[in-house]
């Protein structure tokens, strides 16, 4: 089964303190995403991969680092997490075709 | 710069027909994405046009006019289901999304 992960689902942290979420894919894609939804602005674009060891920034990079060091995994990283982090982040992955595109379940972050 | 519109809300009946214009400014153009997103849960696709005209597909169709910057979806035999936000999003190459706000429809009896 296609499947893209994310975790944690939720994670409630505090201002400056690292963190990382995961996301992982079982379908062997070469574009891998990382969006942010926030209400009234929509999805955002953090990051995008488009192969191992290829990564480029999206609208919003400010404050994310990310690493695609295997072809299934494109980690989101925090250093030092603030609140205008708090967000609904998505990781997407697809194969060229636009049909192919999956969203992963989601990250609820709340920074305090 | 990269514009997108869409209404943010409309409500519609219960077997009726809707339709969710979008309109696009954006600094490249690859084709129009529309993807339908439940409260709390992921995005899922929709359509995508690259070429102008209407593209059906089941219950949903989706329209694009490059030369206009537009393009609707239109949802036919409405069902409670379908309540839900649509998503425009316009591919402005090397895999760059740009996506408007959200139209959240809620469908009634």
């Amino acid at each position: 089964e296609a499947q893209v992960t994310q975790n944690p689902r939720y994670l409630i942290t505090v201002t400056g303190k690292k963190l990382t979420v995961t996301c992982s894919q079982n379908m062997n894609h070469e574009y891998m995403s990382w969006y942010r939804q926030d209400p009234g602005l929509g999805l955002r674009q953090i990051y995008y991969s488009m192969n191992v060891e290829v990564t480029d920034k999206g609208d919003v990079p400010e404050g994310y680092k990310v690493s695609r060091k295997e072809k299934r995994n494109f980690p989101l990283i925090l250093e030092s997490p603030s609140p205008n982090q708090t967000s609904l982040y998505f990781c997407a992955t697809h194969q060229g075709g636009p049909d192919t595109q999956y969203f992963g379940p989601g990250t609820r972050l709340t920074v305090l | 710069g990269q514009n997108i519109d869409q209404p943010t809300e409309m409500t519609a009946t219960e077997g009726a027909i809707v339709q969710i214009n979008c309109t696009y400014q954006t600094s490249g153009f690859n084709g129009l994405f529309w993807y339908q997103q439940h409260a709390g849960e992921a995005p899922t696709f929709l359509s995508y046009n690259v070429l102008d005209g209407l593209e059906e597909k089941g219950r949903f169709s989706s329209f694009l006019s490059r030369s206009k910057g537009y393009s609707y979806l239109l949802l036919k035999e409405l069902q409670m289901k379908d309540s839900a936000s649509y998503l425009c999003a316009a591919n402005t190459g090397f895999q760059k999304l740009v996506f408007g706000t959200g139209t959240r429809l809620l469908v009634s009896p």
